[in-house]
């Protein structure tokens, strides 16, 4: 089965940009998905097929995705940001990478 | 506009069957694949199973065994049944909406599923 890799957490000062990669075999040919998840809330869809942002997103997040990694960049990071984030694609099935906690500090 | 809301009944004893809703409102289930996805405490997301049109399923590989996942289109419903619970199904149950390649545009706000005797 198809695995997604993240690292268990990112800390980034307020104003910085933070990355959030997620790892993943040939991932580059995958359209790939990020969610935010908010401690008690439901995820929220920031990115879709690696660059789109749903309606309402601010452009200060962003997606790539190449080679063997994808990646969540959030520009101007703010206290609100910190959250969860998960990467997903499609693979016969939905897979979920682990998670990113994001610090703010 | 489209929400969510997941209903179940909060604990189930070990061996018992989990059954869930998921009542959508303010659309159709037509045209879209309709999926649930659970979050043990403290842990991330895991994929259940996704169901299309009312009767093309697609499970979790690790679930498929004692899962079974439909749909009522006229009562805009989404159904889980997942048997001979045990603790390690305790669980927030998020039905969502599958959009784009896949993706998962809407949420509602999960229900937690507690298994113990």
């Amino acid at each position: 089965s198809y695995v997604l890799t993240q690292p268990p957490s990112v800390s980034v000062a307020p104003g910085q940009t933070a990355r959030i990669t997620c790892g993943g075999n040939n991932i580059g040919i995958k359209s790939v998905h990020w969610y935010q998840q908010e401690p008690g809330q439901a995820p929220v869809l920031v990115v879709y097929d690696d660059t789109h942002r749903p309606s309402g997103i601010p452009e200060r997040f962003s997606g790539s995705n190449s080679g063997n990694t994808a990646t969540l960049t959030i520009s101007r990071v703010e206290a609100g940001d910190e959250a969860d984030y998960y990467c997903q694609v499609w693979d016969d099935h939905v897979v979920f990478g682990g998670g990113t906690k994001v610090t703010v500090l | 506009q489209v929400q969510l809301q997941e209903s179940g009944p909060g604990l189930v004893k070990p061996s018992e069957t989990l059954s869930l809703v998921c009542s959508v409102s303010g659309g159709s289930l037509s045209t879209f694949y309709w999926n649930w996805v659970r979050q043990p405490p403290g842990k991330g997301l895991e994929w259940i199973g996704s169901v299309f049109h009312s009767d093309t399923t697609n499970y979790n590989p690790s679930l498929k065994s004692r899962l079974a996942i439909s749909a009522d289109t006229s009562k805009t419903q989404i159904y889980l049944k997942l048997r001979s619970v045990t603790a390690a199904d305790t669980a927030v149950y998020f039905c969502s909406r599958g959009f784009t390649a896949r993706s998962l545009d809407l949420w509602g706000q999960g229900t937690l599923l507690t298994v113990s005797s």
